[in-house]
């Protein structure tokens, strides 16, 4: 059975500082991957896919980066972060072409004060 | 520009009463429509979900009713269960735009013993 796990579960991070949150997926060779930022009660708003290794495409800028080194692991960064990046981050895998079947993550919640 | 709009945002139903969230769209290349339901500080799970060319789709308690024309959709929980308080969220992909898939703003759903 395939696997998704987030680290760190939550984080709390001073406006300004580096960032780096992560994802890995067990049991799924090359699956596609995503990030998604969520408000607290909002809607939830799609960062990034990766089809493959090496290759991430962005679809908000909102000053974060994302990059996939391995097939399994998929890391979200920002050298500087702004209040305006609190919020729920998820990541997701699925298993065909595109995202209809999304297999998310436990998130992880960060709080920039 | 909300995609994807659901209504209401919040509801509350007694325990074996039917619940009704609605959700409507813009994009008529929207093909596929999934539900996530979420509970609190955990990731969206796939609920049930429709193609356009369906007008219907049960999965035990849970049925989408699609109206194409209208470009809406309902999702149905009969016999509403405290266990089913979550918030629930509409979503819609393209065929041309298989890379992302758009979420509505959640309804969030209360089941009252």
């Amino acid at each position: 059975a395939q696997t998704i796990h987030q680290w760190p579960v939550a984080e709390i991070k001073a406006v300004g500082s580096p960032l780096s949150l992560g994802c890995t997926i067990k049991g799924k060779s090359s699956p596609n991957l995503y990030w998604y930022w969520q408000a607290t009660g909002g809607t939830l708003q799609q960062l990034f896919y990766s089809i493959t290794v090496g290759q991430v495409e962005s679809v908000v800028q909102l000053n974060l980066s994302a990059s996939r080194p391995k097939d399994d692991q998929f890391i979200l960064s920002t050298e500087k972060l702004l209040l305006s990046h609190s919020g729920f981050y998820l990541c997701a895998w699925s298993p065909g072409l595109g995202p209809g079947q999304l297999y998310f993550g436990e998130g992880s919640k960060l709080t920039v004060l | 520009q909300q995609q994807v709009r659901q209504s209401p945002q919040s509801l509350t139903v007694w325990e074996g009463e039917t619940a009704i969230l609605n959700c409507s769209y813009e994009n008529s290349a929207f093909d596929y429509f999934p539900w996530y339901q979420q509970f609190p500080g955990e990731g969206p799970a796939l609920l049930i979900a429709i193609r356009s060319v369906s007008d219907k789709k049960e999965d035990g308690r849970f049925t989408i009713f699609f109206n194409k024309r209208e470009k809406k959709l309902s999702l149905h929980i009969t016999d509403s269960q405290p266990g089913d308080s979550a918030t629930y969220f509409c979503a819609a992909i393209s065929p041309s735009s298989f890379s992302k898939l758009v979420f509505g703003q959640g309804t969030s759903l209360s089941v009252v013993p």
